[in-house]
Formats: C-alpha cells, structure tokens, sequence
C-alpha cells in the first residue's frame, strides 16, 4: 500500500534558526496537505498543493511540491517558540483516494 | 463558526469492555472522517463518510469497530469489544467535500485509555 514518510522525526532548533521537513511519498500524488499539531492539540490545516514544482508561501513559512509529485518540504525561516509542534503532510486527497498521513516531526524551539 | 465537536473527552476502560464516541460536524460539510491516532505517530484514516454513505471503510477493523452517519450530520464510532491496542486518540474530521481543495476540520479528539 501507499506509505508516506517523513524525516526528521524530531528537531531541535535554537530559536531562530532555520527549519525543513521532509515528505516522501512510495506513489505519486495527486495532492498533498501539510498540518501542525500543537502538544495535546489537534491537527490544524496549513495549506494544500496540487501542481508539479509548486511553491507556497505563509510568511516564514515555505511548502514545496516536488516536480514527480512524489516528494514535499516544509521550510520555516527563523523560528519562533510559536513553531513549536508536530508538522504532518498527508495525502492524497479526493476521489477514491485513502489519505494517508506521515509520522509527522516534531519541532523543538529552544528560546 | 462553531468548529468539530466531539464526545467524550477522555475515556478509560477495561479490554474487552465497549465504548463509543460521539462526532458533529461543521454545519454544512458533507464529508466526515474518523481517524486513529496512536502516541507518536500520524492519524490513521478508519472511515470517511460522504453524507451517510460510505466512502472507504478500508482500514476499519469489522470485527471490533463500527461507524455509522445518521442522516448524514453526526456521526458515533463503536469499539466492541476493546482491546489494549486500541488506546489511542481518536480524531473526528470533517470537510465540505471530499475534493481536492477542501482543508479538514479536526475535532479536539477522544483519548481512549484500555487497561
């Protein structure tokens, strides 16, 4: 079946460094949606890609769909103790599509 | 906008015992998903819903787990009987289609505890 992996599991970065996660998908996706789950919260939508090579902004915070749809990244410029939490990508999404979530990694903000 | 209800909070039980959980979704969504989350790891889809039917029911185990929509609005998943392997938090979603383009609303979850 479909697996969808994600590295690191765990980060830890000092406040204000640079951050990336990584998804890697065994089959190509239609689409893929990346979400942050805070400690104790729940998943929370970030965004959600659909071209090959596409590249979304939010503020310091980069989403990139790799040209095979195959592959994404998470970047977070200079971050913050808001940052803290796990950051998911899943998919894909639709149709008669199972969506499928990574093991997620955890980012750990030092201030 | 009230957001993904869920019911209870928490729950602790014995193996063997039989629990359920209760899901509303936002008002309006069409599409409905129970999700198994184990400690350290990604939600894992059960069920997806698309109003009362079933879309895929997959990764659901028939044999101690059901799931149904009435009336295609709330929605209460059955474990019966539990076993130790089913703690886990258990996530209720829902979005206005199961499209591509449609974000998932997650409920704050049901932590079940089997002892």
């Amino acid at each position: 079946g479909q697996q969808v992996m994600q590295i690191p599991q765990y980060q830890h970065v000092q406040e204000g460094e640079d951050f990336t996660t990584y998804c890697n998908s065994s089959t190509t996706l239609s689409n893929i949606q990346w979400y942050k789950q805070r400690p104790g919260g729940h998943p929370v939508f970030l965004i959600q890609l659909v071209k090959s090579g596409e590249v979304k902004k939010q503020k310091r915070l980069t989403f990139q769909f790799g040209e095979a749809k195959k592959n994404s990244s998470l970047h977070i410029t200079a971050t913050q103790t808001t940052d803290v939490g796990t950051y998911f990508c899943a998919g894909p999404f639709g149709g008669s599509y199972i969506p499928t979530f990574g093991r997620g990694t955890s980012l750990i903000v030092h201030p | 906008e009230a957001g993904v209800a869920q019911s209870p909070r928490y729950k602790i039980i014995e193996k063997r015992q039989s629990v359920a959980f209760w899901c509303n979704p936002i008002s309006g969504h069409a599409t409905l998903y129970w999700y198994q989350q184990i400690l350290g790891q990604g939600p894992k889809l059960l069920i997806q819903f698309q109003n009362n039917g079933v879309v895929d029911d997959s990764q659901l185990p028939k044999d101690r787990f059901s799931a149904e929509r009435l009336k295609g609005v709330d929605s209460t998943l059955k474990i019966q009987p539990a076993k130790l392997e089913d703690s886990a938090v258990y996530l209720c979603a829902s979005s206005l289609s199961p499209g591509t383009g449609n974000e998932q609303f997650f409920g704050p979850g049901t932590r079940l505890t089997v002892l």
